[in-house]
C-alpha cells in the first residue's frame, strides 16, 4: 500500500533563516506530487505541483521553491524565511496521469512551521 | 478563474442533529472529491463522484452532485462528536492536475 512521509513535524525558525521540508511516497511510481499551505484556521493554498522528476509548477509567486529529485521525494525550501511563511505545509500524492483518470489526493501529516 | 465556495463558513450543531455543507463550482465539473480534516489533522479523501446527478452514502454521510455537476452537497445525519472538524469540496482544475479546493465548512458539534 502507498504510504507518505513528511517531516519534520513541527518547527520554529527564526525569521531570515532556510528552510527545507521533504516529502516522500512509498508503494507507488511517478505519482503527482502537491505543496500546499494552511493558514490557521483556514483553506488549502496551492503552492507548488510536480507530474515528474525536475517539473516544478509554481502557483504563487513567493519566498519559496519546490524541487523534485527523484520520482518519489518532493522537497520545499526557502532561502530566508519571513514571518507570512508561518503555516502548516502539507504534501499530497494522486496516481500519475498515465493511470486512468483517478485524482483524489492523498496527504501526509503536515509540518507545523513556525517563524519568529 | 475558476473557483469553488462553500457554504455555511462555520456550523455548530448539538449531537444528534442534521448537518449539510454546499459546495458550488464556478464552472462544470468532471467529478467532485470531498476531504474531511479532523483539528490539527490533515485532510482524509472521503468519496469521488463522477456521473450527473450521482448520491452516494457512507454510513450516516450522504454526498450528492449536482445535474449541471456544478454544485454538490455532503448531508450528515444524527451528528456525533466525532463528525467534528472542516469539510472540503474539491473539482479537478481545467486540463491540468490540480484539484481546487473549496473554502471549507467547519463542523462544531456539541455533546
Amino acid at each position: 500500500s502507498q504510504t507518505i512521509h513528511q517531516w519534520p513535524a513541527t518547527l520554529v525558525q527564526p525569521v531570515g533563516s532556510p528552510l527545507s521540508l521533504e516529502c516522500t511516497v512509498e508503494g507507488t511510481s511517478n505519482p503527482n506530487l502537491y505543496w500546499y499551505r494552511q493558514a490557521a484556521g483556514r483553506g488549502l493554498q496551492l503552492l507548488f505541483y510536480s507530474v515528474g522528476i525536475g517539473q516544478i509548477s509554481s502557483e504563487v509567486p513567493q519566498n519559496l521553491s519546490a524541487s523534485r529529485p527523484q520520482d518519489r521525494q518532493f522537497i520545499l525550501s526557502s532561502k530566508k524565511l519571513l514571518l507570512s511563511d508561518s503555516g502548516f505545509y502539507l504534501c499530497a500524492w494522486s496516481p500519475g496521469t498515465s493511470r486512468p483518470k483517478n485524482n483524489e489526493q492523498f496527504f501526509g501529516p503536515g509540518t507545523r512551521l513556525t517563524v519568529l | 478563474g475558476q473557483q469553488v465556495m462553500q457554504i455555511p463558513q462555520y456550523q455548530h450543531v448539538q449531537e444528534g442533529e442534521d448537518f449539510t455543507t454546499y459546495c458550488n463550482s464556478s464552472t462544470t465539473l468532471s467529478n467532485i472529491q470531498w476531504y474531511k480534516q479532523r483539528p490539527g489533522g490533515h485532510p482524509v479523501f472521503l468519496i469521488q463522484l463522477v456521473k450527473s446527478g450521482e448520491v452516494k452514502k457512507q454510513k450516516r454521510l450522504t454526498f450528492q452532485f449536482g445535474e449541471a455537476k456544478k454544485n454538490s452537497s455532503l448531508h450528515i445525519t444524527a451528528t456525533q462528536t466525532t463528525d467534528v472538524g472542516t469539510y472540503f469540496c474539491a473539482g479537478p482544475s481545467y486540463n491540468t492536475d490540480k484539484l481546487i479546493f473549496g473554502t471549507g465548512t467547519r463542523l462544531q458539534v456539541f455533546p
